[in-house]
Formats: structure tokens, sequence, C-alpha cells
């Protein structure tokens, strides 16, 4: 079985600090990860994926993820905060090499201050 | 580009109403699902099917049926619309490496 946890529901970063999104899983056999992000009044668009290959991953936007195996995490980072990242932001995670569908984290929403 | 579509994209039910909500994709998934969306709650798998004929059950499928004719089409049926089935509702479709593509949502409300 496989599961996610995002801490934090809600996240605030003033525009222009660092963005820091917590992603901890766990899973019986090697995962891939996913981050994806929602806008409001939309679907779910992905941001950046772990498939076993290099452990930092870089995505759209600017943000990327480490996968580190040690401390079963998958962080979101941006460096530098934009007001349009303003949204909510889900981690999930699959079995790699396995049909089985995505486990999905409950959200963490973040809230861009000017 | 259409990748994934859901309609309708708003609907108002009463109680023990039903009602189909379509998801079509034209990328040729075989796995095709459908997840509902509340708050605080993530998003919770209803039904899934990994090809044309094939259908299983998520983590959350009471009040709700499927089918899989075409690879295409995915349509999610509310049998009885029941106040609690009130929530967001995405399609999505997936590639092999597991990478979903959602559907803008259907929102329903029931009464």
């Amino acid at each position: 079985a496989q599961s996610v946890t995002q801490l934090g529901s809600h996240v605030s970063v003033s525009e222009g600090a660092l963005v820091l999104l917590r992603c901890n899983y766990s899973s019986s056999v090697p995962p891939y990860l996913f981050w994806y992000v929602q806008y409001p009044n939309q679907g779910l668009q992905l941001l950046l994926k772990y498939t076993s290959a290099a452990t930092l991953v870089k995505g759209i936007n600017g943000f990327e993820a480490e996968f580190k195996k040690s401390e079963t995490s998958f962080h979101l980072t941006k460096p530098s905060a934009h007001m349009s990242d303003a949204a909510e932001y889900f981690c999930a995670v699959t079995p790699s090499g396995s049909a089985r569908q995505l486990t999905f984290g409950s959200g963490t929403q973040l809230t861009v201050l000017p | 580009n259409a990748g994934v579509t859901q309609t309708p994209k708003f609907q108002v039910l009463k109680t023990g109403q039903s009602m189909t909500l379509q998801c079509a994709q034209d990328m040729n998934h075989e796995y095709m699902s459908w997840y509902r969306q509340d708050p605080g709650m993530g998003l919770r798998l209803i039904h899934y099917s990994v090809g044309a004929g094939i259908t299983d059950q998520g983590e959350v499928p009471n009040g709700y049926n499927v089918s899989r004719s075409t690879t295409e089409d995915f349509p999610l049926r509310l049998l009885s619309a029941a106040p609690s089935q009130t929530s967001v509702y995405f399609c999505a479709s997936r590639e092999n490496t597991g990478e979903l593509f959602f559907g803008e949502g259907s929102r329903l409300t029931v009464l």
C-alpha cells in the first residue's frame, strides 16, 4: 500500500521568498512521485514527476523537487515566489512499474502575499 | 489539443435524480479514472478502467456506476443522487509513466 502526507494544508509566503511545500510518502516498492498544481476552478496539471532517473527534478514555472529515499520525502521548492504561484498543490505517488492508480495527498493551499 | 473533455461543467440535481457525467479523451490512453474532490480531502478515486470493457472500483465507489465501451469514453453515472455526492468530479486519463491528464472538472450540487 502507498500513502502521501502533505505537511501544512495552508502555506503563506511573501512575493520573492522561498517556497517550500512538504511531501512525505510511504511505498512498499520504489515509487513514482508527482506534483500537481490546481488553479481556481480548473483541473489539475502536472508540475513535475520523478520516475527513477535523476533525484533532482525540474518542472514548469521554476519549481523543482528532490527525491530523498532515506527521508521518504519529495518536497517542492521554488527560489522566489510570484503572485501567479498562488494555487493548491498536490503530491501523488504510485508504485513504479505498476498499473495502480495514483494516491494523492490532501493538498497544500499556497498564498503569496504582496 | 483537446486532451480530456468533461461535460457538463455545472449541474444541480434533486435528491433521487440520476444523471451521467461524460468524459472523453483523444490521447489513446488505456487507463481512465474518475475522482471526486472535496475540501481538505484531496482527490479520492471513484472508479477506474484499464481498457475497453474493463472497469474496477476505487476508494469511494458507492452510488456510482461506470462503463467503458470504447477507449475514448468513460461516463460516470449517479444512480440516485444524494446530498453527500455534492462535489467536484474530475475525469483523468493516464499514460504509461503514471502521469495523469485531467479534465476541467464537473461541479455537482445535490439539493
